[in-house]
């Protein structure tokens, strides 16, 4: 069982550049998520996803869009990466939503450094 | 709003010392909490977790949490240090009935030999 997969593991991108962060999951979750862990500020969430078709915004979302086609990938897409987006990029998943079964417990997956120059 | 503090960024102990990590929540309605664990270079996992019922929560590696509704806290402890310990640890809280989870800043844990 992989889990939770990630790719890249690390980029560096020159500003104004764009790229997608890929993750995906093999574990049937319905929540799919995205965080950026920045020093001294803990994780913060940018999107998340409750169901294929269905995404929202979290605490940072400007500059990155989400999309959710099918229930295993939810990909993280930079549109024009600036300086400020330097930092490490972490996809969770859990199996749906709390009060149905689940208590919410994230899997997370290794992370994705990006370095934008 | 809910919100999750973590007192002190950097925490050092003896290795064979007790470890407390301290975690205080806001919320409005009763949350689940959560101590999640980062080692170098790596994902977060679960440590433990708090939803409903039994307000000592035990974890992996010896570590245990207690919810005490009237302080909002829930503090992370390890009877003895191990130098395997050191790791970031982060509290986290998800509101009952929604699935966004709030993480704190995170602790450094030193073990020192």
């Amino acid at each position: 069982n992989a889990g939770v997969t990630q790719t890249p593991k690390f980029q560096v991108l020159k500003t104004g550049q764009s790229m997608t962060l890929q993750c995906a999951q093999d574990m049937n979750h319905e929540y799919m998520s995205w965080y950026r862990q920045d020093p001294g500020m803990g994780l913060r969430l940018i999107h998340y996803s409750v169901g294929a078709g269905i995404t929202d915004q979290g605490e940072v979302p400007n500059g990155y869009n989400v999309s959710r086609s099918t229930t295993e990938d939810f990909p993280l897409r930079l549109l024009s990466a600036a300086p400020s987006q330097t930092s490490v990029y972490f996809c969770a998943s859990s199996y749906g939503l709390a009060g149905i079964g689940d208590t919410g417990e994230l899997f997370f997956g290794e992370g994705s450094r990006l370095t934008v120059l | 709003a809910q919100s999750v503090t973590q007192l002190g960024s950097h925490v050092s102990v003896s290795e064979g010392a007790l470890v407390l990590l301290r975690c205080n929540y806001s919320s409005s309605v009763p949350p689940y909490l959560f101590w999640y664990v980062q080692y170098p270079n790596q994902g977060l996992q679960l440590l433990l977790k708090y939803t409903t019922g039994a307000t000592l929560v035990k974890g992996i590696n010896g570590f245990e949490a207690e919810f005490k509704k009237s302080e909002t806290s829930f503090h992370l402890t390890k009877p003895s240090a191990h130098m395997s310990d050191a790791a970031e640890y982060f509290c986290a809280l998800m509101r009952g009935g929604y699935q966004k989870v709030t993480f704190g800043t995170g602790t450094k844990l030193q073990v020192i030999p």
